[in-house]
């Protein structure tokens, strides 16, 4: 069966750096695009970065162009998340999502891992 | 960007009866709509993809429909597990977009 698994979660303050991390298995990672999504405490849902199945493309909110970088390394099965110059704004749960057809990128989200917590602050 | 707006933003309702949830789309997004369900502590999880078609898994009971850019989310014959909050998400244009939540609550 499908699992994600999210790491790279903590505390970190206002300026910073932190690399998430996305275990995948259970399918056939390098004919799927990932994404990433993250939720503020309490708030909506908020897409944050693509990555083609082929690595090929990648895009971005605006509120994390420039700041973030989404990657990938398909003989790990894993995605990854730099996210530079943190501020507290971006404090948020952080999920991998995987989209629903291989070799698409626009498409729905078939399975989410349980996400981690990533908070700024001093 | 395109604005998704789900209403109402609470939705009281007593087991065993229907629920209705509305998102509208600020522009034509097609059929590119889902809906996910998220309880407390758990990530989103996948009703409807495609405004209509049922993930795997899901009952009949939970349906989904569009007319224009208006898209519903209808659950029959609610059930314990059935109070969450409910998210459309738009995966026709880019920065793709999810509407605000429509928690539906115990009556």
């Amino acid at each position: 069966q499908v699992q994600l698994v999210e790491s790279g979660g903590g505390v970190v303050q206002p300026g910073r750096s932190l690399r998430l991390s996305c275990a995948a298995s259970g399918f056939t990672f390098n004919t799927y695009a990932m994404h990433w999504v993250r939720q503020a405490p309490g708030k909506g849902l908020e897409w944050v970065a693509v990555v083609w199945y082929d690595g090929s493309n990648k895009y971005y909110a605006d509120s994390v162009e420039g700041r973030f970088t989404i990657s990938r390394d398909d003989p790990k099965n894993t995605l990854y998340l730099q996210m530079n110059s943190l501020n507290a704004g971006d404090t948020a749960m952080y999920y991998c999502a995987k989209v629903g057809a291989p070799y698409t990128s626009s498409w729905y989200f078939d399975h989410w891992g349980q996400g981690t917590l990533v908070t700024v602050s001093s | 960007e395109i604005v998704m707006t789900q209403s109402p933003v609470i939705l009281s309702v007593s087991p065993g009866e229907r629920a209705t949830l509305s998102c509208r789309a600020s522009q034509s997004i097609n059929t590119y709509v889902a809906w996910y369900q998220q309880k407390p502590g758990q990530a989103p999880r996948l009703l409807i993809y495609g405004a209509s078609t049922r993930a795997t898994g899901i009952p009949p009971r939970i349906s989904g429909s569009r007319s224009g850019t208006e898209f519903t989310l209808t659950i029959t014959s609610l059930q314990s597990e059935d109070f969450a909050v409910y998210y459309c998400h738009q995966y026709n244009n880019w920065p793709y977009t999810f509407g605000q939540g429509t928690k539906l609550e115990i009556k």
